[in-house]
């Protein structure tokens, strides 16, 4: 079964500065997708960022992008110059790249403080 | 585009009980999946249903049940409600297809209370 790690339960980071937010992962699959989402106070799910496994270059979005290590099993997210609006937690997500599934398997999520 | 619906937003209910929740896709999603975050457990997958078919079941007991439409809409039935019932369920509808751009987007949620 696959399972996904976060160990950082909260971050804190200054306004217009970096910071960047840990995910392990175990699986036996060698395809898979991996994906950040924000959950705002809002409650409302955002997916941030993806990362197909069998592509090595690191994906990004404007000011967010991954370090995707694949033998190491590892898929952080780092946001750049920070803003107040990126304060929420942040999930790490894996979803099998066999069956066609939806299926979503989430970390246990990091809570991001963005001060002023 | 409309997005993912949930009703109702809120719901409080008594153990013993038994609840529906009721998920809209987004237009032309045929793939509806619901989750159940709590502060303890996290964010678990309960199930995922597809043309009307459940394709996927999480480790959830007998109690929590769906089923899907054929207008892609989707419902979850919890009976005999415990107070570790007590959550955000969460809808996510997707367009049919296994590649990363058959991405999840997820509904505002229903947060039950069980007393």
């Amino acid at each position: 079964a696959q399972t996904v790690t976060q160990s950082q339960p909260e971050m804190s980071v200054q306004e217009a500065e970096t910071v960047t937010l840990s995910c392990t992962y175990d699986t036996s699959e060698s395809d898979y997708y991996l994906f950040w989402y924000k959950q705002p106070p809002s409650r409302q799910m955002i997916l941030v960022i993806r990362q197909e496994a069998y592509k090595q270059q690191n994906a990004t979005e404007n000011r967010f992008s991954v370090n995707f290590q694949k033998a190491a099993k590892s898929f952080s997210l780092k946001i750049s110059d920070s803003q107040l609006g990126d304060a929420a937690m942040y999930f790490c997500a894996y979803r099998s790249a066999s069956g066609n599934t939806g299926k979503l398997i989430f970390g246990q999520g990091t809570t991001l403080q963005v001060k002023p | 585009k409309a997005g993912v619906t949930q009703t109702p937003r809120y719901l409080i209910k008594t153990r013993g009980q038994q609840v529906t929740l009721s998920c809209s896709p987004i237009s032309g999603h045929r793939s509806v999946s619901w989750y159940q975050q709590t502060p303890g457990q996290g964010l678990q997958f309960l199930f995922e249903y597809f043309s009307e078919t459940q394709r996927n079941k999480g480790n959830f007991p007998g109690r929590f049940s769906g089923r899907q439409f054929s207008n892609s809409r989707s419902e979850m039935n919890v009976s005999t409600l415990e107070l570790g019932d007590s959550a955000l369920y969460l809808c996510a509808s997707r367009r049919a297809g296994g590649g990363i751009s058959y991405e999840q987007y997820f509904g505002p949620g229903t947060r039950l209370t069980v007393t």
